[in-house]
This record gives C-alpha cells, structure tokens and sequence, in this order.
C-alpha cells in the first residue's frame, strides 16, 4: 500500500500523559498537514511541513503540540500533558508540490481518548 | 470559518444520481471549488476539483454556475459504498507554501438500497 500511513491509529491515556503519534506521507510528497477532527466536525488543519521546514501553524497548536519532519520524510505529532478537549481524531495529509498538485491524500487517522 | 454552506443530510436510492448542492456565494476569483469525501473511520478522499468550468472524472461530475457562487456534485449512479459525509470547500491553488483546507460540517449522504 502506498497510501498515507498513520501510527497507532487509535490511542488512549489519562490526562496529564504526553502522546505521540506518527505519520508516513506519500514517498516524494514535499508538503505535510496534521488537521484534527472532533466529532459531528470537519477537520481543523493544525499545521504545515514542505519538506523538513514547518512553514505553517494554526492557532489551534497550542504550545503542548509540537510537530517535527526530520529529513523531510516521516513527522510526528507530540502532546504534552494531555487534556480531555484534546480526545478527536488527528490526521494526516501529504501532496506533491507544484500546481497541478494540490489534491490531498490523507491517511486514516489516529483517534486519541483522553480519560 | 467555511466560505460554503451545505444541506446537513441527504438520502439517494441506490443506482440513482445523487446531486449534492453546496453555495460559496463568497469564492474569490482565484478561488477553486474542491469536493472531498469521509466515509466513516477513514480519512478524507479527494474527488473533484473546478475553477469555472464543468468537471468530470471516474468518480463524479462537478457542474459549477456561471456566476460561481454555487456548485453541484453529481454521483451518476450510486452505490451503498458512496454513503459518506461530502465536504465542499473553496481554496486558491497554492504553488508554494499551504493550502489549507477549511472544512465545513459537509453533506451526510445516505445512499438506500
């Protein structure tokens, strides 16, 4: 399968715990999205990678979340000190750059329960 | 907040086309109409994209109005596999740099035996 890939996809912990979360883009997809989804809800885009550089950050990324995109392949998502508002689905997307390019494959998500 | 508004819920009989209306009485010129799709527990799927003109691909039709604030997705003959929640949103190309996507609450289309 060489679709977006996305680890674990589910996740559980008490609040107070830090997570971590992987995403596996596309080979060769320079740009990288994390967006987080609550339920009844659309997706949220929280943040932006073109190749290892984070270009982009919502306000959403409070200073608990930090993303990184080592070498400009896979990227992680951190939250520290979890909180329950944090329980939604977070998900990943990659496209390749350049005009014609700008459709979205996204993975299947991770879905975090803070208890 | 999303540039487009959609009907909550729709339901389609099977092997019927199922037209799913979206408005984005506010779209910039520079602006494209994208249609994405969310069956339950997966991630979003691009369908569709246009900027004026009529689209058409393997998955579905996009026939947007001349004066651009509204569009309609058009299923040809739907399948049970097609019940999913369908997003319209309105976003420039971006050549460099993010394109983000501001997803609204979409359309839940139920597709009936």
């Amino acid at each position: 399968d060489t679709g977006v890939s996305q680890n674990p996809r589910h996740k559980i912990t008490k609040r107070g715990q830090n997570v971590t979360f992987r995403c596996d883009p596309i080979s060769e997809h320079n740009r990288l999205y994390w967006y987080r989804q609550t339920l009844g809800q659309g997706p949220e885009f929280l943040t932006y990678f073109q190749n290892e550089a984070q270009l982009e950050k919502s306000r959403l990324l409070s200073d608990r979340f930090s993303a990184e995109r080592p070498k400009g392949s896979f990227s992680t998502l951190e939250i520290q000190r979890t909180e329950q508002g944090d329980s939604a689905m977070y998900l990943c997307a990659s496209s390749p750059l350049g005009v014609r390019y700008n459709e979205q494959f996204f993975g299947p998500g991770t879905r975090l329960t803070v208890l | 907040d999303a540039k487009t508004t959609q009907p909550p819920s729709m339901d389609c009989a099977e092997g019927r086309a199922a037209n799913l209306p979206c408005n984005h009485s506010t779209i910039s010129g520079n602006e494209y109409v994208y249609w994405y799709r969310q069956i339950h527990s997966q991630g979003p799927q691009y369908i569709i994209h246009g900027l004026k003109n009529n689209e058409t691909n393997e998955m579905a039709s996009l026939i947007i109005t001349e004066d651009r604030k509204s569009s309609t997705l058009i299923l040809p003959h739907a399948t049970l596999r097609d019940t999913a929640v369908y997003y319209c949103i309105v976003a420039p190309i971006v050549i460099q740099g993010a394109q983000k996507l501001v997803f609204g609450q979409g359309t839940r289309l139920t597709i009936n035996p």
